[in-house]
């Protein structure tokens, strides 16, 4: 299917454990982003990457790694998961035509 | 840094208009965009402005002045599923910095 897919959709995890979110894009687009989307916070940015092997940090990445390996992954990972990381992930990609959002991931961490 | 604001929530009847205002201070603007979010689904694409000025696009108009950092979504003719949260972004190399967003709630 093309678009941007994220799996899993849900996900609880206990904390401590390592937990890894996935995202992929068909577009072979140059730009990928990982967001968190918080109760009167709104979506903040976790970290972006501009190409394959490119990532820097957004406004939040303490206790979040990423990578980028293909142009068309972009998977997030909690290394030692907090309740704090409690929240819904939405991975990004842009275009000239602008931004699309996968369709999230709600992670509890309990 | 960046700071964008927007009220919180919104109430409109049906059939009415309804604004929702945006403002932005941040170090960098390469556009704003306005997306659109229901409840537990993914925000999508309403609009975008680079250039002071209104654009319209059916239903939805968006404004944009840069020199006051300001912007709004107008929404006419308001229908039931118009029911949802309104996201402010603004654009500043490649990244997107949003407000908290504006939950509009459309009574019958």
């Amino acid at each position: 299917d093309a678009g941007i897919t994220q799996s899993p959709r849900y996900k609880i995890t206990e904390t401590g454990r390592q937990v890894t979110l996935m995202c992929h894009q068909t577009w072979s687009h140059s730009y990928m982003f990982w967001y968190r989307q918080d109760l009167g916070h709104g979506l903040r940015l976790i970290y972006y990457s501009a190409a394959a092997d490119i990532t820097d940090k957004g406004e939040v990445p303490d206790g979040y790694v990423v990578s980028r390996s293909k142009t068309e992954n972009f998977p997030l990972t909690l290394e030692s998961a907090t309740r704090s990381q409690t929240s819904v992930y939405f991975c990004a990609s842009s275009s000239s035509a602008g931004y699309t959002f996968g369709s999230g991931t709600r992670l509890t961490v309990v | 840094g960046q700071n964008i604001d927007q009220p919180t929530e919104m109430t409109a009847t049906e059939g009415a208009i309804v604004q929702i205002n945006c403002t932005y201070q941040t170090s960098g603007f390469n556009g704003l965009f306005w997306y659109q979010q229901h409840a537990g689904e993914a925000p999508t694409f309403l609009s975008y402005n680079v250039l002071d000025g209104l654009e319209e696009k059916g239903r939805f108009s968006s404004f944009l002045s840069r020199s006051k950092g300001y912007s709004y979504l107008l929404l006419k003719e308001l229908q039931m599923k118009d029911s949802a949260s309104y996201l402010c972004a603004v654009r500043s190399d490649y990244k997107l910095s949003f407000g908290a967003g504006t939950t509009v709630t459309v009574r019958a």
